[in-house]
């Protein structure tokens, strides 16, 4: 089945640091990738949509400038959270689907990002 | 505006059944899905319904009424390791995904 990979799993850095995320589809090509965040007991909240060779879609109240995503590939897309506080503590997770409209969305295992 | 509705939380005996109902309001409909996310995991595909009545898959079942709006899934023969939180989401006319808050289910000896 489709497998989507994300790296690294948890991560902690200190505050005003930058940390990178990336989203692998490992069997499939995705122009479409997707970022989401969880805050703990929560439910998703799509932070942006990541299209390959384009600008990334932020979703209201996203910070474009703060949450960097690059999809230089059609199997690779990366989130930069910039300069880092710990209000961005929280459970990232990256999604993308093989081709086809309704294909279901695959999600990658998440990362933990612990901002101190 | 859209709106998914699920209740928040269940609590269930192990070996018995249960079922999760979800309720949407989107602009336009082109399926609805289940997820499945354990505690501190990102969640993973349970079904996938885009047309009237159920689908069985295993102990699980996912049931649609599109002209209810009204969808459930039903989990058979619970065991410990079904504790976990059940996430409806539609894919509206615009094909983007629309999620509901999740059901957080607690299984019971």
């Amino acid at each position: 089945g489709a497998v989507v990979s994300q790296h690294p799993s948890w991560v902690i850095c200190k505050s005003g640091t930058s940390v990178k995320i990336e989203c692998r589809s490992l069997d499939f090509q995705a122009t479409t990738m997707f970022w989401y965040r969880q805050f703990p007991k929560q439910s998703l909240m799509l932070m942006a949509t990541s299209n390959e060779g384009s600008k990334a879609t932020y979703e209201q109240g996203v910070e474009k400038d703060k949450f960097l995503i690059n999809h230089a590939s059609l199997t690779l897309s990366t989130l930069t959270v910039t300069s880092a506080h710990p209000e961005d503590s929280s459970f990232y997770i990256c999604s993308a689907s093989p081709p086809g409209d309704n294909s279901p969305l695959h999600f990658g295992n998440g990362t933990r990002l612990t901002v101190t | 505006g859209q709106n998914i509705d699920q209740p928040t939380e269940m609590t269930a005996t192990e070996g018995a059944i249960v079922q999760i109902n979800c309720t949407y309001q989107t602009s336009g409909f082109n399926g609805l899905f289940w997820y499945q996310q354990h505690a501190g995991e990102a969640p993973t595909f349970l079904s996938y319904n885009v047309l009237d009545g159920l689908e069985e898959k295993g102990r699980f079942s996912s049931f649609l009424s599109r002209s209810k709006g009204y969808s459930y899934l039903l989990l058979k023969e619970l065991q410990m390791k079904d504790s976990a939180s059940y996430l409806c989401a539609v894919l509206d006319s615009n094909y983007q995904l629309i999620w509901g808050a999740g059901t957080k289910l607690i299984i019971k000896p």
